[in-house]
């Protein structure tokens, strides 16, 4: 099994610049997790599908972040515009069903100048 | 009541000691108890998890100790090496619920020195 596949693995882009982050989680999980990852606030939850629908984005900062999900194999999660507080590790993770153990990825470094 | 708090920040362990990871919560709520290993430039992987019906659960040279009344579980890796330094995230949610539940820790950057 290939894990689950993020890109890029690193971005860097400017303030105001759109950013769209890709994750492919592993084939027959149902539940796919966005996380934000920083030294202040360490591993945030930023929203959750199960079986593509979104469950709870309470925790997606502010309007800027959007998340899709168009099918079981692949999600975004897009900024726009950056702003450079976004800077962080975007971390996906997907699980066999919400109550399952999580599967990260290796994560996009998004720097935002 | 929804933190989970987490130290030491980071620790150095001489090869063969044992490395102690501490964690307390509030939500007397919480059920499951997991550890998770990060490697430089990797994802969070699940390393032990621990249901407070047992006080200690064991897997190889990792061990969680659990103490339901003090509502406080601890990481414990005995005979420490290298391949070992990571960062090490303890987490809680509600059984039964989602993983999207879970509270992480800050993290421990764990260095094990030859």
């Amino acid at each position: 099994d290939a894990g689950v596949i993020q890109s890029p693995r690193h971005e860097v882009t400017e303030m105001g610049q759109e950013v769209t982050l890709r994750c492919k989680p592993i084939s027959g999980h149902n539940s796919l997790f966005w996380y934000r990852q920083t030294m202040m606030r360490g591993l945030e939850l930023l929203i959750y599908f199960n079986n593509n629908v979104p469950i709870d984005d309470s925790g997606m900062p502010e309007d800027r972040f959007s998340a899709k999900m168009p099918n079981a194999s692949f999600s975004t999660l897009k900024i726009q515009p950056s702003e450079p507080r976004d800077s962080a590790v975007y971390f996906c993770a997907s699980s066999f069903s919400a109550a399952w153990p999580l599967h990260f990825g290796n994560g996009t470094r998004l720097t935002v100048t | 009541q929804q933190q989970v708090k987490q130290s030491p920040q980071s620790l150095i362990v001489q090869k063969g000691g044992i490395s102690i990871i501490n964690c307390a919560y509030e939500n007397t709520a919480f059920d499951y108890f997991p550890w998770y290993q990060q490697f430089p430039g990797k994802g969070p992987a699940l390393l032990i998890a621990i249901r407070p019906d047992v006080s200690e659960k064991k897997e190889g040279r990792f061990t969680i100790s659990f103490n339901k009344s003090a509502k406080q579980f601890s990481l414990h890796i005995m005979d420490s090496q290298p391949g070992d330094s990571a960062t090490y995230f303890c987490a809680a949610r509600v059984d039964g619920g989602s993983q999207g539940n879970l509270i992480f820790g800050k993290g421990t950057k764990l260095s094990v020195k030859p």
